[in-house]
Order: structure tokens, then C-alpha cells, then sequence
């Protein structure tokens, strides 16, 4: 099994629609998650983390946590075609503060006029 | 401005030879990492270090080398055991005590065996 597993995609939803990325993870000594945002050819971007059960918003984006059922989740509001990209979500081990992230493969987003 | 610069953006390795990336970061970060990224595989781990003169192997260490001289500075090597170096290696960093809010990446080196 896979320690950070996503769905590859792609995923494709029309503009405005809510675009749905989740996430699992084995560790369950976990501490914190992150979902990075990846242009074609380019770095990866940080767009959320979240370490507390529930949800936490930041604009256009929500993330979900639910560390019972070992689940990340990132929702995308009113998707624009800029949204397009793959999406990596990583897990940060429990107990290590400077600590190694364990990326998922990434799910390709693919949103259409 | 603060950042991580890599370079080359582009490399070309002939085989059985060494080639290195230059990673250089001036946020004050003590930690440093190396991560190489295939199509489909997401990034793995190959070295990473907690502070000067310091580093641990990552997941896929065989085949690279890496040196921490100083702060700023965490070059990698690609040496002529790594059998299938073609990838997009990325450089990150993160702030001392703090990896809760993540890395902060340079802009890749696409390294590619001609």
C-alpha cells in the first residue's frame, strides 16, 4: 500500500462547477497535510495545509480533514480554466518537525470552458 | 527577494558521467531537500538535511550524492550508477522547526540522458 495515495484523474469539470480532490494516507501518527498546486513544467506551488480535524477555507479553496478515516480532501469552488493543473497532496510524519514530506502521486484537474 | 534558485533549468548527461545541480536558497532555512519527479509517480525523496554538514538518504538515494558545506547551499550529484537519471529534479527548503507549513521549492532542473 501506497503511504499517500490519490486519484491520477484526470478530473474534469466544467467552469464554475466544484471540483472534489481527496486524498488518503497509512501513517496514522500524521501531523500535518498539504495541497500544492503544479503547472505543466513548473514547481510546485502551496496552496492549503491543514493539521486540525474539520474543514479550513482560504478563498476559493476548502480543505477537509478527517484523521479517523485517514482522508484529505481539497474542494475547489467556481472552478476556472487558470485551475487546471495537477494536484499533489503530501503528508508530514508525526514527530518530525523539520520532517520529510510524503507526496501522492498527484490527480490531474482538468477544467473546460 | 527571498527564494530557491536551481540551475541549470535544463541539463543534458552523456552516459557513465557525473553531473551536478545547484540548489541555493537565502531564507535562512536549515533544512534541504532533494526530490526527483517522474510523469505519474509524484515527487520521491532522495536526500535531505537537517543543518550544515549534516544529511540523511531519502527513499531513492542510490546512484546521487550530496554535499551541505553551508547553509545556503545543497548541490546534488548525479553519478554514473544512477542507471535512469532522465527527470525533473526539484530543490526545497523549510523553516527551522516549522516543516508544519510545508516547503518552499526552487524551479526545478529537467535532467535528461542524451
Amino acid at each position: 500500500q501506497k503511504e499517500v495515495e490519490q486519484n491520477s484523474g484526470p478530473l474534469s469539470v466544467p467552469e464554475g462547477a466544484i471540483a472534489s480532490l481527496n486524498c488518503t494516507y497509512s501513517d496514522r501518527g500524521s501531523q500535518s497535510f498539504f495541497w500544492y498546486r503544479q503547472y505543466s513544467g513548473k514547481s510546485p506551488e502551496l496552496i492549503m495545509f491543514i493539521y486540525s480535524n474539520g474543514d479550513k477555507e482560504d478563498g476559493r479553496f476548502t480543505a477537509q480533514l478527517n484523521k479517523a478515516s485517514q482522508y484529505v480532501s481539497l474542494l475547489i469552488r467556481d472552478s476556472q480554466p487558470s485551475d487546471s493543473a495537477t494536484y499533489l497532496c503530501a503528508v508530514l510524519a508525526g514527530g518530525t518537525s523539520y520532517g520529510k514530506l510524503t507526496f501522492g502521486q498527484g490527480t490531474i484537474l482538468t477544467v473546460h470552458p | 527577494d527571498g527564494g530557491i534558485t536551481q540551475s541549470p533549468k535544463y541539463l543534458f548527461r552523456k552516459e557513465g558521467q557525473n553531473v551536478t545541480l545547484s540548489c541555493e536558497q537565502n531564507l535562512n532555512h536549515d533544512a534541504m531537500y532533494w526530490y526527483r519527479q517522474d510523469p505519474g509517480q509524484g515527487l520521491r525523496l532522495i536526500y535531505y538535511s537537517q543543518i550544515v554538514n549534516d544529511f540523511q538518504k531519502g527513499d531513492i538515494a542510490e546512484g546521487y550524492s550530496v554535499s551541505r558545506e553551508k547553509k545556503e547551499s545543497f548541490p546534488l550529484t548525479v553519478t554514473s550508477a544512477q542507471k535512469n537519471p532522465t527527470a525533473f529534479y526539484l530543490c526545497a527548503s523549510s523553516i527551522p522547526g516549522t516543516a508544519l507549513y510545508g516547503y518552499t521549492f526552487g524551479s526545478g532542473t529537467r535532467l535528461t540522458v542524451v
